[in-house]
């Protein structure tokens, strides 16, 4: 999804649980998704990404799901822990001219 | 492995004043892209590249420039500085269909 000029919304979790962050994405021609983690003051960095013609693929203690029916994307993360807190962006890359959309991104507090 | 550079990482101008800033990569990425975030906000597209020579707009590219002279280069240029420009502005680079490469951003406030 495109940014709408909306303040993040936040996400506390209690340290060892697990995280969904959820993501509505907008061109149904996109192909390739991708997520991203934002430390505060750092740019994005990558996390794990997906192709449409994948509905699941897992990292290390990350899994990201892809529902193209309903152009959805979530991010979950297991046994959530500190160091996780951060923003979390996913972004989508349309097949054609390959400009990369943000969405509005989510803020993970993560509670000790 | 220098990865996206960014330069300045702080910078203050008033408004009317120009500046540029300058984005640069080493991994021979074609894309390259400016982006803007606002505190507490997302990301928006201001401008991007696919090439050297080619450049396109984004979301929101009122009020800036930019030119693609060589693959490395992506600068981004702000003419008649406005409030509305305060922003942290990062650079990314990429190959195509893969994951972005973000520079550590410039914080600019525009006073």
């Amino acid at each position: 999804g495109e940014s709408v000029g909306l303040h993040l919304p936040t996400l506390s979790v209690q340290e060892g649980d697990n995280s969904i962050i959820n993501c509505a994405y907008s061109n149904s021609a996109s192909d390739y998704f991708i997520w991203y983690k934002q430390e505060s003051g750092k740019g994005p960095q990558f996390i794990i990404d997906i192709r449409s013609n994948m509905d699941k693929r897992q990292g290390q203690r990350v899994t990201v799901l892809l529902n193209k029916t309903v152009k959805h994307l979530s991010l979950q993360i297991a046994a959530t822990q500190p160091g996780d807190s951060a923003v979390y962006f996913c972004a989508e890359n349309s097949g054609g001219y390959q400009k990369v959309t943000f969405g509005i991104g989510t803020k993970l507090q993560v509670i000790p | 492995n220098a990865g996206v550079t960014q330069t300045p990482k702080f910078r203050i101008l008033k408004i009317g004043q120009s500046m540029t800033l300058q984005c640069a990569q080493d991994m021979n990425h074609n894309y390259m892209y400016w982006y803007r975030q606002d505190p507490g906000m997302g990301l928006k597209l201001i401008y991007y590249s696919v090439g050297a020579g080619i450049t396109d707009k984004g979301e929101v590219p009122n009020g800036y420039n930019v030119s693609r002279s060589t693959t490395e280069d992506f600068p981004l240029r702000l003419e008649l500085a406005a409030p509305s420009q305060t922003s942290v502005y990062f650079c990314a680079s990429s190959y195509p269909a893969e994951e972005a490469f973000f520079g550590q951003g410039t914080r600019l406030t525009v006073v």
